[in-house]
């Protein structure tokens, strides 16, 4: 199976702060990396598909980038509704599909 | 829009069976894989079980194999999962979710999540 690495677990920010979390897979995935929203007894949300593709409806203070192993989520401005946990989720490998323990935004 | 609103779930005694469904709309439901994931309560998202656009692939986690049975009527936009020999550890909320490429696409990423149902939830406890 490849593991998803997520870090920081948590972490507390400001409004108006940018904050990056990062996530590292066990084995190298190219591209295929893909960022979720959860927000509190909500459903998740995608964010960010492909590495760097936004999701249609998702504000541009979201990017993503990385490649290989290596990736990263990174809000800028950020806003109150940003707060909400953070999974990131591998899709090269269908066995089986895998996601990251989840990083939580404090605003 | 599209929409996908699970049903289905609720307490069940350990060993029992739960089967659950999840109706989808606002999108031609036969030309897109579909998942379920599961949130145990507190904790992250585990994926459980994908099946292709026509039900011709099947896909699922190790922790499910063999007592959990994913299907799909097309004619109906329907997606289910079959649970049986269920264990304490299979509590959670329970989400279908879209697959983002339709078999139509030339190109594309497959099993990227594009859309959530609201969960339902299942228990087991005696």
């Amino acid at each position: 199976d490849i593991q998803m690495t997520q870090s920081p677990s948590s972490l507390s920010a400001s409004v108006g702060d940018r904050v990056t979390i990062t996530c590292r897979a066990s084995q190298s995935i190219s591209s295929y990396l893909n960022w979720y929203q959860q927000k509190a007894g909500k459903a998740p949300k995608l964010l960010i598909y492909a590495t760097s593709s936004l999701q249609s409806g998702v504000p541009s203070r979201f990017s993503g980038s990385g490649s290989g192993t290596d990736f990263t989520l990174t809000i800028t401005s950020l806003q109150p509704e940003d707060s909400a946990t953070y999974y990131c989720q591998q899709s090269y490998s269908i066995s089986p599909i895998t996601f990251g323990h989840g990083t939580r935004l404090e605003i | 829009q599209v929409q996908l609103v699970e049903s289905g779930g609720g307490v069940v005694q350990p060993g029992g069976s739960l089967r659950l469904s999840c109706a989808a709309s606002g999108f031609t439901f036969s030309n897109h894989g579909m998942h379920w994931v599961r949130q145990a309560p507190g904790k992250g998202l585990e994926w459980v079980a994908f099946i292709g656009h026509d039900g011709s692939n099947k896909y699922y986690a190790d922790s499910v194999k063999g007592r959990f049975t994913i299907s799909r009527d097309n004619s109906k936009n329907t997606l289910f999962l079959q649970m049986i020999s269920l264990r304490a550890e299979d509590t959670a909320v329970y989400y279908c979710a879209k697959d983002r490429r339709s078999y139509h696409d030339s190109s594309g990423h497959y099993y990227v999540l594009d859309h959530w149902g609201q969960g339902t939830l299942v228990t087991v406890s005696s």
